[in-house]
């Protein structure tokens, strides 16, 4: 299994709205991601979690708030979004071999704010 | 700061035609990546280059690492349209919390025309 898999896979939300992001990975993989990607740009990191804790936060928004309730689970709360932060969210977990990383990355959830 | 400037940003080119990707750097990187994205998914790793001057092949891709390991290129021969996607390099670089990340070049967005 070399799957990440990544619910929903779209969100349409308005400004007022509360909702979550689900990433869950079974390869065993102790490190997971959060990116925001726009359309034809490259992944932007948002978060990192090493061994369930946060190890990067690249100074997002407090209205995302992420959580890692164990190393197989990756969620992303939302809250009180902007239009400007409809994106492609995308959860990645990372293999170490041979001291190369690799991320293993899920399809993603279209998110639009209205 | 480390940057990694990828070229050309786009390209259509006609089945069967050969395609160069470049990534460029001023700064040495100890590996270097390349993810291939297509639409609607997450990105996917082609390949880890680690030692300069090193070629690897996968099928009709060649991937060069450049002598000073800072520039990377991606050769495609006889290009078919399932290789239409974003074409993305990437390299480690750490963070003032001494935590590594990728940074990304902008991508190369390549569409092949049957």
């Amino acid at each position: 299994d070399t799957e990440v898999t990544q619910t929903p896979k779209h969100l349409v939300m308005g400004m007022t709205n509360k909702k979550s992001l689900k990433c869950e990975q079974h390869m065993g993989h102790r490190a997971m991601y959060w990116y925001k990607q726009k359309a034809k740009k490259p992944p932007e990191l948002m978060f990192v979690y090493s061994y369930e804790k946060l190890s990067i936060n690249e100074s997002v928004p407090s209205r995302f708030s992420p959580e890692c309730p164990n190393s197989s689970l990756l969620n992303l709360h939302l809250h009180a979004l902007q239009p400007e932060d409809s994106a492609l969210y995308l959860c990645a977990s990372r293999r170490v071999d041979r001291g190369n990383e690799k991320l293993f990355f899920g399809s993603g959830t279209q998110l639009s704010v209205l | 700061t480390q940057l990694l400037e990828q070229s050309p940003q786009f390209l259509s080119i006609q089945e069967g035609e050969n395609l160069t990707v470049y990534c460029n750097s001023s700064s040495v990187f100890s590996s270097l990546q390349w993810y291939r994205q297509e639409p609607g998914e997450g990105p996917v790793l082609l390949v880890t280059v680690v030692t300069g001057g090193e070629v690897k092949k996968l099928k009709r891709l060649t991937f060069q690492f450049g002598d000073a390991r800072k520039d990377s290129s991606l050769h495609i021969t006889a290009a078919q349209p399932g290789d239409t996607g974003l074409y993305l390099c990437a390299g480690p670089v750490f963070n003032a919390g001494n935590n590594r990340k990728l940074i990304w070049g902008l991508g190369t967005s390549l569409a092949v025309n049957p």
